[in-house]
Order: structure tokens, then sequence, then C-alpha cells
């Protein structure tokens, strides 16, 4: 079965630091593209960053610099490592990629909850 | 950036066919994907490249994109259609995935 599984979301402070895992399931995370996005409490889908096969990467103006996408093959998992983190991070984190709609985000993680609050 | 402008809300009677917008300077020019959300779910993507279907979306769904305006349309609403619906593009000039703020449907 095709699926993702996210994890290590939490409770942090303001400036404090976090990574998030999503493991993959029935295809490999270096395909074509690994994406994180974002949506915070009652808002609409934002999105983080995106990891290519070739290994580039790109982020949303509100992380760069503060955020790091990054993936281990050999245990099929993709990372966000989060630095920084600010109230206005608050939000369910997803990862996302395509598997069998060549194109768009047709397999999504259940999503972890990242709260930033003092 | 690119930007991306869907209405807030659109409601419709069971069996009717309703209509989503999504509107952006030359968007008929991109390639446009549809995500539906249900409450407390992940994103499901119902269209992708305007008009394809992923496996198991039923032909209710369509999508059309020309111009300034893509639009995914539902025919025969059903109840359980009711939800959060995102279109979404590339953006090449900044490397960047955009989302639409969203449309929530209602069936009435």
């Amino acid at each position: 079965e095709v699926q993702m599984v996210a994890s290590g979301g939490g409770l942090v402070q303001p400036g404090e630091s976090l990574r998030l895992s999503c493991i993959a399931s029935g295809f490999t995370v270096n395909i074509n593209y690994m994406h994180w996005v974002r949506q915070a409490p009652g808002k609409g889908l934002e999105w983080v960053s995106v990891l290519y096969s070739g290994g580039g990467t790109y982020y949303a103006d509100s992380v760069k610099g503060r955020f790091t996408i990054s993936r281990d093959d050999s245990k099929n998992t993709l990372y966000l490592q989060m630095s920084s983190l600010r109230a206005e991070d608050t939000a369910i984190y997803y990862c996302a990629t395509v598997v069998a709609a060549i194109d768009g985000l047709d397999v999504w993680g259940q999503g972890t909850m990242v709260t930033v609050s003092s | 950036s690119y930007v991306m402008t869907q209405p807030p809300s659109v409601s419709m009677a069971p069996g009717k066919a309703a209509s989503i917008t999504c509107e952006g300077h030359n968007i008929g020019g991109k390639s446009v994907h549809w995500y539906q959300q249900k409450p407390g779910q992940a994103p499901v993507l119902v269209m992708y490249r305007d008009n394809d279907r992923p496996s198991g979306i039923p032909e209710r769904f369509s999508g059309s994109n020309s111009g300034n305006t893509a639009t995914l349309t539902i025919s025969r609403v059903e109840a359980g259609d009711e939800a959060d619906y995102y279109c979404q593009v590339w953006d090449s000039s900044s490397d960047h995935v955009v989302f639409g703020g969203g449309t929530k449907l209602t069936v009435l």
C-alpha cells in the first residue's frame, strides 16, 4: 500500500527547533519530488518546501533560512528541520508527493501538528 | 509571487451542478490541480493538469482552464461532496507551489 506517515510534531516555545519525519511505504522518497505543506488552524493550505529527486530544494519565503528539507534514502524518510520557530508556524504539517497521477500531489501523509507557544 | 483567488464559499442543492473558480493572471498557461479536503482529513487530489481525473475520482468531477480562470465543476452534487476545495499551480518564475485560498462547498 502506498502511504506516508508523518510524525515529530508537538508543543515548542518560540525560538526552539523541531524535526518532522515522514516515512514512506509502497514507493521510494527519491522519486520525482517530495513536498511539505502546512495548514494553520482554520486556514487554507500553504506550501512550505520541496525536495527534488536530484537534491534541489526550494522554500516558501516565510520559512527560508529557518527550515531545511532533506531525506534519508536508506530509511525511505523525508524530514523537515525547523528552527527559530515562531507562533505563526503553528499548523498541521503534511508531507505530500505524486506517485500515480503524473502531476499534482496524489499521496499525502496524515499530518502532524506543530504548536509554537510560550 | 503568483496569486490565485477563489470564492470563499459556494452553495448548491443536491443533484445540481456546482462550479468553483480559481482566478489568476494568465492561469490558462499553467497546469492547474484541484484538491478536496474534508474536516479533519488530509487533502485529496481530485483533478490534475486542468482536466485529468486521478483513479477513483467520479466522472462527475471535471475541470477546465482558459484565460485568467480555471474551473472545477461537480455535476450532480451529492452530500458527500461537501468540503473545502483548493486550486494549485507551480509558479515557474519563483519555483514555488502556490495554492488558492480555498472554497467551501456547501450542499444545501
